[in-house]
């Protein structure tokens, strides 16, 4: 199995600033046929269910604020908020879905300073 | 947009069954892979099980703590998918999301609430 690893497990962040999480992979989830790496960040806020932010690894989904951004390639990949926002506070989890099982990173938890 | 209106959960004894439910609207679900994923109380995301259109095969992939114990099928004709959870454990406990993939991509899109499973004597 693909294993899924963020770093790190929380992060608090003052209004305003820079937020990154890192996730790694176990092994490279960059299918070579269409240059695509098989990853997703999600977004999951207290009491409600995930919210897909970006697939491809840094495609962002409709509607996701561009303050926002997915990047990497083959195992590490990074998702970046540029000027945290206080609606931003939440559990941010990595994915890939290059095989199953899809495998899930364990969640970054992401609070205000 | 679409939605999933998830059904079924409740409370369940150790060793025993229950069937959830996962209706869709508002998208194409027969053109869509379908996911479970769960979530234990205070935990992470876990990944449950998928399975593809029938004109892919219908083909079924579970993760490993429900093989064998787990079986999802699908209804196209009534847009509803469906999970077959027998002998039950503690660790089953969780919110049951069902989701479907993004067509053309794989990413999972969480479109519904999801439904509380608890496995307690």
């Amino acid at each position: 199995d693909i294993v899924m690893t963020q770093s790190p497990d929380s992060l608090a962040v003052s209004l305003g600033e820079r937020a990154t999480i890192n996730c790694k992979s176990s092994q490279n989830i960059l299918y070579s046929s269409n240059n695509k790496n098989y990853f997703a960040w999600y977004q999951q806020k207290p009491g409600q269910p995930p919210k897909l932010l970006f697939y491809w690894a840094s495609t962002r989904e409709s509607g996701v604020p561009d303050r926002f951004t997915g990047s990497g390639s083959g195992t590490d990949f990074t998702l970046t908020i540029s000027s945290l926002q206080a609606e931003d506070v939440a559990v941010y989890y990595c994915q890939q879905y290059y095989d199953t099982p899809y495998t899930f990173g364990q969640g970054t938890k992401l609070e205000i300073k | 947009e679409g939605q999933l209106v998830e059904s079924g959960g409740g409370l369940v004894e150790p060793g025993g069954s229950l069937r959830l439910s996962c209706a869709g609207s508002g998208f194409d679900f027969t053109n869509a892979w379908m996911n479970w994923v769960r979530q234990a109380p205070g935990k992470g995301l876990e990944w449950v099980g998928r399975i593809k259109t029938n004109s892919d095969g219908g083909t079924i992939d579970y993760a490993a703590p429900v093989k064998g114990r787990f079986t999802m099928s699908r209804d196209d004709s009534k847009n509803t998918l469906y999970l077959q959870m027998n002998s039950l454990r503690s660790e089953d406990t969780a919110l049951y999301y069902c989701s479907s993939l993004k067509i053309g991509v794989g990413a999972t899109e969480f479109r519904g609430q999801g439904t509380l499973v608890t496995v307690s004597s």
